[in-house]
């Protein structure tokens, strides 16, 4: 069975930094790339980044350039979100997704629960 | 960016009912389109991909059609659990997007 497991999420204050981390079972984690999306309360659903299976390549949403990362590490199966300069725009949900993969590619597929920011001061 | 609109923002059935729900692409994303519903509190599930494949476990009350910039997401005969947000996404381009969701509520 997958399982994507969020956590790290919290209140921040404007300016802070946050890491979130995922962890996943059920697959072979280093087959498949993983997408962080993120929905502000009441909101609708907003791409955060992606990365392909071996971390090698990562793609940025225009909103978090340059302020957020994100990176894996393979032999934990585990994928991470390092949150920098945060504003308070940012407060969302986060969830992090398994991509569906073989020739539907970057589909969004399994999702976890969701980790919660908070940024306030 | 590819702009996702989706239509309409409600939309008001009766159990049994059928459902039609629309998504228009600002340019053409092939038929890299996908549907996923979200009820409250719940992380999204993904329900189509590529416009017209069900994903695992998905009912057959659910079909996608479309290609290029118009998509469609019908539910046959709609059931109880069925009433939640719709969302559609493409990932023809980066940055992917969403649309901005469908509500199906009960009349």
């Amino acid at each position: 069975e997958v399982q994507l497991v969020e956590s790290g999420g919290g209140l921040v204050q404007p300016g802070g930094s946050l890491r979130l981390s995922c962890s996943a079972s059920g697959f072979t984690f280093t087959k498949y790339g993983m997408h962080w999306v993120r929905q502000a309360p009441g909101k609708g659903l907003e791409y955060v980044s992606v990365i392909n299976d071996n971390g090698g390549s990562a793609y940025y949403g225009d909103s978090v350039k340059g302020r957020f990362t994100t990176s894996r590490d393979n032999s934990k199966n585990t994928l991470y979100l390092q949150m920098n300069s945060l504003r308070t725009e940012d407060t969302a949900v986060f969830y992090c997704v398994k991509v569906l993969g073989g020739g539907s590619g970057w589909t969004p597929d399994f999702w976890g629960q969701g980790t919660l920011v908070t940024v306030s001061s | 960016e590819i702009v996702l609109t989706q239509s309409p923002a409600t939309l008001s059935l009766s159990p049994g009912e059928r459902a039609t729900l629309s998504c228009r692409a600002s340019q053409s994303v092939s038929s890299y389109l996908a549907w996923y519903q979200q009820k409250p509190g719940q992380a999204p599930r993904l329900l189509i991909y590529d416009a017209f494949n069900r994903a695992t476990g998905i009912p057959a009350r659910f079909s996608g059609s479309g290609s290029g910039t118009d998509f469609t997401l019908t539910i046959s005969s709609l059931e109880p659990g069925d009433f939640a947000v719709y969302y559609c996404h493409q990932r023809s381009n980066w940055p992917y997007t969403f649309g901005q969701g469908t509500k199906l509520e009960i009349k």
